[in-house]
């Protein structure tokens, strides 16, 4: 089993819609969860960090943690095409090593 | 513009050949990560430097050594390239690190694009 969980996709949205990105992972103990946005060529960009069970906003972005179930989720209202890009889950686990997904890709449609 | 700055962006070289990857930020972060990033196998660690003068191997060391020559700076080397480092290679910095505080996330460079042939 991996340590972060991600499905690969393409996950394919329409302009406007919703998109979810979901993870999971192992180490009961992970304290703090993050999410990247990787355009194709590029470096990873954080976009969203949390730390607390529950819900974190940020504009359009919403990220959702749930330590009882190891999930970590993240939520793209109003996608734009501008959004497709690779989304990395991390996870900085009981002894702060940080460990990532494989990634996600999201294609947004006009 | 603040941020972490990669030397080169693309590098080819041949199998037994070495070369050092240049890492450098100007945030005074104190803590600095080399990562490899491989199709289907996401970001993994080689090596971190969690404070200036202090240095610690990660998920995948072997055939790379490292050196934090500052609290700026941290190089990647390899002494003797394989077809198996062809790889995109990440430096990132964080304002704390591993065993310090988990909290904040990390700023990438632009990456290094290395083939070995």
């Amino acid at each position: 089993q991996k340590e972060v969980e991600q499905n690969s996709g393409p996950l394919s949205v329409p302009e406007g819609a919703i998109a979810s990105l979901n993870c999971t992972y192992s180490d009961r103990g992970s304290q703090s969860f993050f999410w990247y946005r990787q355009y194709s060529g590029k470096s990873p960009e954080l976009i969203m960090s949390i730390y607390s069970n529950g819900d974190k906003e940020d504009g359009r972005f919403t990220a959702q943690l749930n330590k009882a179930s190891q999930y970590v989720s993240l939520l793209i209202r109003d996608s734009q095409p501008s959004d497709s890009a690779t989304y990395l889950c991390a996870v900085n686990r009981v002894n702060n090593d940080m460990r990532f997904g494989a990634g996600t890709r999201l294609t947004v449609k006009p | 513009n603040a941020g972490v700055t990669q030397t080169p962006k693309f590098q080819v070289l041949k199998t037994g050949q070495s070369m050092t990857l240049q890492c450098a930020q100007d945030m005074n972060h104190n803590s600095m990560y080399w990562y490899r990033q491989d199709p289907g196998m996401g970001l993994r660690l080689i090596y971190y430097s969690a404070s200036e003068g202090t240095t610690d191997k990660g998920e995948v060391p072997n055939g790379y050594n490292v050196s934090r020559l500052n609290k700026r700076e941290f190089s990647l080397r390899l002494e003797s390239a394989a077809p198996s480092q062809t790889s995109v290679y990440f430096c990132a910095s964080s304002p704390t690190g591993q065993g310090v505080g988990g909290r904040y996330g990390y700023t990438f460079g632009s990456g290094t694009r290395l083939t070995v042939v």
